[in-house]
């Protein structure tokens, strides 16, 4: 059971719009600790996609933004594109755990 | 451009020390904090626990008991052992660096797969 709880998997069509959730708690999200998302693509190593809730590292398209407010995050995908489809990982800090926690993953399907 | 490649043996016996090391390459190892995180296959990421250049340590509180985590600044390594493995220790470890000032991990090395069977 992961400390952030992300869903298992979400999906869309090609050029749509998606969103994966990154719900927390009071100790990690809501202390106001930042989020940050990474994308695994299937055999690689995760990289990271978004930085402090809602920065871009230079290369990462501007279809990828992240958003967070109160004890929850969000990632967006606008303009969805076959090689989106990867596992999308959010990640935080926790003040109880005095470390760093991970949510359990979301699979991106691109139908 | 920061680089990191995992190196150690794939396969540890139960009850055993599984012990990996992760060299540094194209940048400074001393003025940073590294990390170790694991993914067991199929499942999601786990933070181990990091390192500060100057030796001091945090751990997963689940782990804390099996863990250590060293660094040898001289030869831009750093180190992960884990003791008395089960086969719930399978997984493939990722050596990261966290990046400076927030709580990210920014350069990731590709990960290697440990397989604890007899």
């Amino acid at each position: 059971q992961s400390v952030l709880t992300q869903p298992p998997s979400v999906s869309g069509a090609p050029g749509q719009r998606v969103t994966i959730s990154c719900s927390g708690s009071s100790s990690n999200i809501g202390a106001a600790y930042d989020v940050h998302w990474y994308q695994q693509l299937p055999g690689t190593a995760p990289k990271l996609l978004i930085y402090d809730n809602s920065n871009r590292p230079s290369g990462v398209p501007d279809r990828f933004s992240g958003s967070k407010s109160g004890t929850s995050a969000s990632l967006a995908i606008t303009g969805l594109q076959a090689e989106d489809e990867a596992d999308y990982y959010c990640q935080s800090y926790d003040s109880s755990l005095s470390g760093v926690v991970f949510g359990g993953g979301t699979k991106l399907t691109v139908l | 451009q920061v680089q990191l490649q995992e190196s150690g043996p794939g396969l540890v016996k139960p009850s055993e020390t599984l012990s990996l090391t992760c060299t540094v390459s194209g940048g400074s190892i001393s003025s940073d904090y590294w990390s170790w995180i694991r993914q067991p296959p199929g499942k999601g990421l786990e933070w181990i626990g990091y390192i500060y250049y100057s030796g001091s340590t945090n751990y997963n509180p689940s782990l804390k008991s099996r863990v250590t985590i060293s660094v040898d600044t001289s030869k831009k390594q750093f180190s992960l052992r884990l003791s008395s493995v089960t086969a719930a220790d399978t997984a493939v470890y990722y050596c990261a660096r966290l990046a400076p000032v927030t709580t990210n991990f920014d350069y990731w090395g590709q990960g290697t797969l440990v397989t604890v069977s007899s």
